[in-house]
This record gives structure tokens, sequence and C-alpha cells, in this order.
């Protein structure tokens, strides 16, 4: 079925570093989104975006994170600067459209990130 | 705001048996998606089914199938025929009639299928 692919797969960095992480979508999709989830525990919704824009963000979406896909080219989730709560896999989603078809997203197999 | 509940957090059954996984959700849109996604050991997170809330007939997809009680508010995912494969974590998920609306994960299940 499609794919959707993240790198890196795991990273570790200092707390107070940068990092970011890159999401290739399904290629014709549309909607992206990335979400947090700490030790296998409730998948949390941190952002959509869709044409260049946000469109939604959750209260996990601090002032430190930000999105963006330049040029159609990978979506990315960076975090500046990073903080110990920041550890987590985050995953990666993509959807065609929320009408109309299956509204089904697709996941990514996460980055697992760790700050030190 | 949109709200999922999964009351179970872990179930063990043995193989080839029926299981069924409670899901409650709460929401105020008149149209919704309601699905059922499984994590594996991986981390994999696999899409299973989907009911939309305006079809009264219960959704099936291979061994899996939902029971929707739309006045409880209620969305059961019954797994029939159970194989040790199906050893996985569960998640309950919601999204408004929206297009790019997010989805709203419960907590999950943990279902644990015995040889």
């Amino acid at each position: 079925g499609p794919k959707v692919l993240q790198i890196p797969s795991h990273q570790i960095i200092d707390m107070g570093q940068m990092v970011t992480l890159n999401c290739d979508p399904v290629s014709n999709h549309l909607y992206f989104y990335w979400y947090k989830q700490i030790l296998g525990q409730q998948m949390e919704f941190l952002v959509n975006f869709y044409n260049g824009k946000v469109m939604e963000k959750s209260k996990l979406f601090k002032d430190q994170f930000s999105v963006e896909r330049p040029d159609g080219s990978y979506f990315t989730l960076k975090i500046q600067p990073t903080a110990l709560e920041d550890s987590a896999v985050y995953f990666c989603a993509s959807s065609l459209v929320g009408l109309a078809n299956t509204g089904q997203l697709y996941f990514g197999e996460g980055s697992k990130l760790t700050v030190l | 705001a949109q709200k999922v509940t999964q009351t179970q957090t872990s179930i063990s059954v043995m193989e080839k048996t029926t299981v069924t996984m409670d899901c409650v959700y709460e929401t105020q849109d008149s149209s919704y998606f309601l699905f059922w996604y499984k994590q594996t050991a991986s981390g994999e997170i696999v899409f299973l089914i989907r009911q939309d809330s305006y079809k009264k007939e219960n959704a099936t997809v291979g061994h899996y199938s939902l029971n929707f009680q739309k006045p409880k508010s209620s969305i059961g995912l019954i797994i029939t025929a159970t194989q040790i494969e199906d050893s996985a974590v569960y998640f309950c998920a919601m999204r408004e009639d929206n297009a790019g609306a997010k989805l709203t994960f419960g907590g999950g299940t943990r279902l644990t299928v015995r040889p």
C-alpha cells in the first residue's frame, strides 16, 4: 500500500539543540500531520498542514515547534530548542482528501527522538 | 471538543477465539468517521477498518467487524478467529467530516493472543 517515509528513524540529541524530523508523504496526498507518542501510550495530535499552511495545532505544539514543506519536498517538523519532555516517537501521516474517500490517514514508521 | 475513550488497557485471549474491544467517543458533530488502527510491536501503525457515522450497517473487513451503536456513541471492534499475529495495541480514533481534519485517538488496548 501507500507508504509514508520518515527520516531519521532515531535521533539522539542534547537538550537545547535543534532537531529536524523529515517526512516524505504519499505522493499525491494533500494533507499532512504530525503526532507525538510517548512510550507506546496515546497518539497525541500536534499539527496538520495543507497548501503550505498550518490548519490546526494542539497545545502540545509549542512555540519551539515549526512545520513546513518547501517546494513539495519533505514535510518537516523542527524543534528549536529541544527540551527533555520532547523525547518521544513522532509519527508523520498524510491523507488525500478528508471527505468523499476513506479519509484514512497513512502513517510513517515514526522517528524516535531522545533528548538528553 | 472530541474525545475517544478505550477503557480496556489490556486483553488476553486464546488463539482462534473472538475478542471484542470497546470504544466510546464524544463529539458535537453530526457527521464523523470512526477508525480502528493497530500498532505492531515494531511501532508500525496499520489501518484496519472504518465506520461512517451516517451508515447504519456495521463495517466488516476480513476478520474485523464493528459494532456501531450510535445512540451510545460506541464503536466496538470485533476480531473473530484470532491469530497470534493479531497481538498488538489497538487504537480507536475519530475525525470530523471536514477535509484535512485531524484524527483523535483513544488510549489504546493491548491485545495478547496466546497459543
